[in-house]
C-alpha cells in the first residue's frame, strides 16, 4: 500500500541553528502534503499545506519564515525549522494524499521529534 | 470552522471490558472520517476509515460507525487488552484536494490486567 516516509525520526540541535525535516511519498504522487506539530499531551495541529510547485498555505499563527516549506516535486516535501529555539521542541509529522488511491485516503509519515537545546 | 470534539479525555478500564469511544464534528459536510492510535512517542496508526456514504467499519475487535447527520461517530473495543492502550484519534476529512484532516484532541486509553 502507499506508504510516507519521513527523515529523521528523531534530531536533536542547537539553539539557533536550522533543522529540516523531510517528507516522501515512496509509491504515490503527492501535489499536496500536510504538516503538523503535536506539543506533549495535545493533539496534531495542522502547521500548513504543501503544494507542488508552489507556495505552502500556512494556518493562522503559523510563522511562514520559520518554518520554510518547499514542495519541489511531486513525492517530496520538506520543512525547515529556521533559528530553532527550545519552545520549537515537538513532534512533526506529515501526511500527502493519494489523490488515485481507494477513498482519497491521507497517509502519514512516522513523525519528527525535534528537540532543541 | 470544523470543530472536533473527543470523549472522554481519558478513560481507564480493567482488561475484557467493551468500551465505546465517541467522537462528533460540527460540520457534517464530511468525506470521511478516520479513526487513529498513537502510542507514546510515536506516530499514527490508523485504524479504521469511514467514507461518508458508510454507516460502519469493522476490523477484528474494533468497530467505527458514523452518523454523518449527527455529526457523531464512535469507536467500540471489544474484549480490551493491556495492549490496546494507546491514544485514540479521530480526524475527519474532506473532498476537496488541497484539504487536511482535522484531529480531535484524542482519549487516551489504559487497560489493566
Amino acid at each position: 500500500g502507499a506508504v510516507v516516509s519521513q527523515h529523521p525520526s528523531r534530531v536533536i540541535c542547537k539553539s539557533g541553528t536550522s533543522v529540516k525535516i523531510e517528507c516522501r511519498s515512496l509509491d504515490f504522487q503527492a501535489t499536496t502534503m500536510f504538516w503538523y506539530r503535536q506539543f506533549p499531551k495535545q493533539s496534531l495541529m495542522l502547521m500548513a499545506t504543501s503544494n507542488e510547485g508552489s507556495k505552502a498555505t500556512y494556518e493562522q499563527g503559523v510563522e511562514k519564515d520559520k518554518f520554510l516549506i518547499n514542495h519541489a516535486s511531486l513525492t517530496l516535501s520538506t520543512l525547515t525549522v529556521t533559528s530553532a529555539h527550545p519552545e520549537d521542541s515537538s513532534f512533526y509529522i506529515c501526511s500527502a494524499r493519494d489523490l488515485m488511491g481507494e477513498g482519497n485516503t491521507i497517509y502519514f509519515g512516522e513523525g519528527s521529534w525535534l528537540t532543541v537545546v | 470552522k470544523q470543530e472536533v470534539t473527543q470523549i472522554p479525555a481519558a478513560l481507564s478500564v480493567p482488561e475484557g471490558e467493551n468500551l465505546v469511544l465517541n467522537c462528533s464534528f460540527t460540520d457534517s459536510a464530511i468525506y470521511n472520517l478516520q479513526w487513529f492510535r498513537q502510542d507514546p512517542g510515536k506516530g499514527l496508526t490508523s485504524l479504521l476509515l469511514i467514507q461518508s456514504s458508510q454507516r460502519e467499519q469493522t476490523s477484528g475487535r474494533l468497530n467505527a460507525s458514523l452518523d454523518k447527520s449527527s455529526g457523531r461517530s464512535t469507536l467500540y473495543i471489544a474484549a480490551s487488552q493491556p495492549g490496546d492502550s494507546a491514544t485514540y484519534l479521530c480526524a475527519v476529512g474532506f473532498n476537496q484536494a488541497g484539504t487536511a484532516l482535522i484531529f480531535g484532541k484524542g482519549t487516551t486509553l489504559s487497560v489493566s490486567s
